[in-house]
């Protein structure tokens, strides 16, 4: 069964850091690329970062480029979101997505986990 | 960045009448390399996960019924549900793939009538 299970999410200060995890299970780790999409509360979508399959070739929302790194360990089938000097305007909750079956569309989503930046 | 804008943001519909959600980029979403328009649509439930509808601009994702359907060129896309029945209930997003950042539109709320 294929499965995406999202977490590290908590309640961070501002300027702070937090990892998230997403662990992943029924298909080959090291053939996809992966994707973080993250949502506001009550608000809509936003694109966060993507890695390469191989992990060579990563690419950032210009809000988080240089505060936020996306890595993965393809022995553990895990992908990593490195957060850090967490702002206010980053809480929301954060989805790992994937193209399992498409070309590169998000036909799989975890369930989320969620980050709140707050004094 | 390329705006997606969608309209309209809050969608009526009574079950078994057709519904239409209008999605448009900022720049053409044709890929002139390879031919492929870049857009895919998604349904989010209540409580849930974004799901995946409609990828490439028109290739219905696995299992998703054939009442929906997404067309378009260039920076106007449509995705069309001939019949809404009540699950169909959510939010719908349409996306860009066609370059870094990817952004989606602002979301279409589908309410029953």
């Amino acid at each position: 069964q294929v499965q995406l299970v999202e977490s590290g999410g908590g309640v961070v200060q501002p300027g702070r850091s937090l990892r998230l995890s997403c662990v992943t299970s029924g298909f080959i780790f090291s053939n996809f690329g992966f994707h973080w999409v993250r949502q506001a509360p009550g608000k809509g979508l936003e694109w966060v970062a993507v890695i390469t399959s191989d992990g060579a070739d990563t690419y950032y929302l210009d809000s988080v480029r240089g505060r936020f790194t996306i890595s993965r360990d393809n022995s553990r089938n895990t992908l990593h979101l490195q957060m850090n000097s967490l702002r206010p305007e980053d809480t929301g909750l954060y989805y790992c997505a994937s193209a399992i079956v498409t070309d590169d569309a998000f036909d799989i989503w975890g369930q989320g986990t969620m980050v709140t930046v707050s004094s | 960045d390329i705006v997606m804008t969608q309209t309209p943001l809050s969608l009526p519909v009574t079950p078994g009448e057709p519904a239409s959600i209008s999605c448009r980029s900022s720049e053409s979403l044709l890929d002139r390399d390879d031919g492929n328009t870049y857009l895919d649509w998604y349904l989010q439930k209540p409580g849930q996960s974004p799901q995946l509808l409609i990828h490439t601009l028109s290739y219905r994702a696995s299992g998703v019924p054939d009442r929906f359907s997404g067309s378009g060129s260039g920076t106007h896309f449509t995705l069309k549900i001939s019949r809404v029945e009540a699950e169909d209930v959510g939010v719908y997003y349409c996306l860009h793939r066609l370059e870094y950042p990817y952004t989606f539109g602002q979301g279409t709320r589908l309410e029953i009538k």
